[in-house]
């Protein structure tokens, strides 16, 4: 069964520093999404990406943040200027249509 | 901004008996989704509800969405170890959106 995977499982930063974070949707989705769960706490909304561009974004989503699909296959997030509070669990999702959302295994972000 | 309240945040149970948890929103839904996220995974798509009093089963889980489609309630009969996890439903408000706004989840013990 197709899955979607996210790269690197864990990722320690430290502040200031700038991190990207990996996925490859499954083949044939066509809409994209990026959240993020802290440690204890409800998944919350970050982006979501369809055609090649940004269709909605959260609060959260500020210009700290941006996303890429640089090929086919791979859909990045990346945090420049990490803050502690970023620290947090990033789940990368993917859907054929806007309906049921696949998610990735997850990447654990801890910013020191 | 719009957002999706759960109650109850915790529930433990004994195997066998029943478990539900509810959602509300203060706004009317244009959807709602279900996910199960077990202990240290990532959030498993359950459910969409779409239509006003609709109501699905899957074996022992049962859904359903309020005439008002304000509110919706995750039921599960004769509860089982393997149903141990948290619970969360996720809404739209946008028909064309593509944003799942979470809520805090509800987290299922049951001991045997």
């Amino acid at each position: 069964e197709p899955e979607v995977t996210q790269t690197p499982s864990h990722q320690v930063t430290q502040m200031g520093q700038e991190v990207i974070l990996r996925c490859v949707p499954i083949s044939n989705h066509l809409y994209f999404y990026w959240y993020r769960q802290i440690l204890g706490q409800k998944v919350e909304f970050l982006v979501s990406f369809y055609n090649n561009e940004i269709s909605e974004k959260s609060e959260i989503f500020d210009d700290q943040f941006s996303v890429e699909r640089p090929d086919g296959s791979n859909f990045t997030l990346k945090i420049r200027s990490t803050k502690l509070e970023d620290s947090a669990m990033y789940f990368c999702a993917s859907s054929r249509f806007s309906y049921e959302q696949y998610f990735g295994p997850g990447t654990r972000l801890t910013v020191t | 901004g719009q957002q999706v309240m759960q109650i109850p945040q915790y529930q433990h149970v004994q195997e066998g008996e029943d478990f539900t948890t509810y959602c509300n929103s203060s706004t009317t839904l244009s959807n709602i989704q279900w996910y199960k996220q077990r202990p240290g995974g990532h959030p498993v798509f359950l459910i969409q509800l779409v239509k006003s009093g609709e109501v699905k089963k899957q074996k022992r889980l049962t859904f359903q969405f309020g005439e008002a489609k304000k509110n919706s309630s995750l039921h599960i009969t004769a509860t089982q170890t393997t149903d141990v996890g948290t619970y969360f439903c996720a809404g739209r408000w946008n028909q064309a959106g593509t944003a799942l706004i979470f809520g805090k989840g509800t987290t299922l013990s049951v001991s045997s």
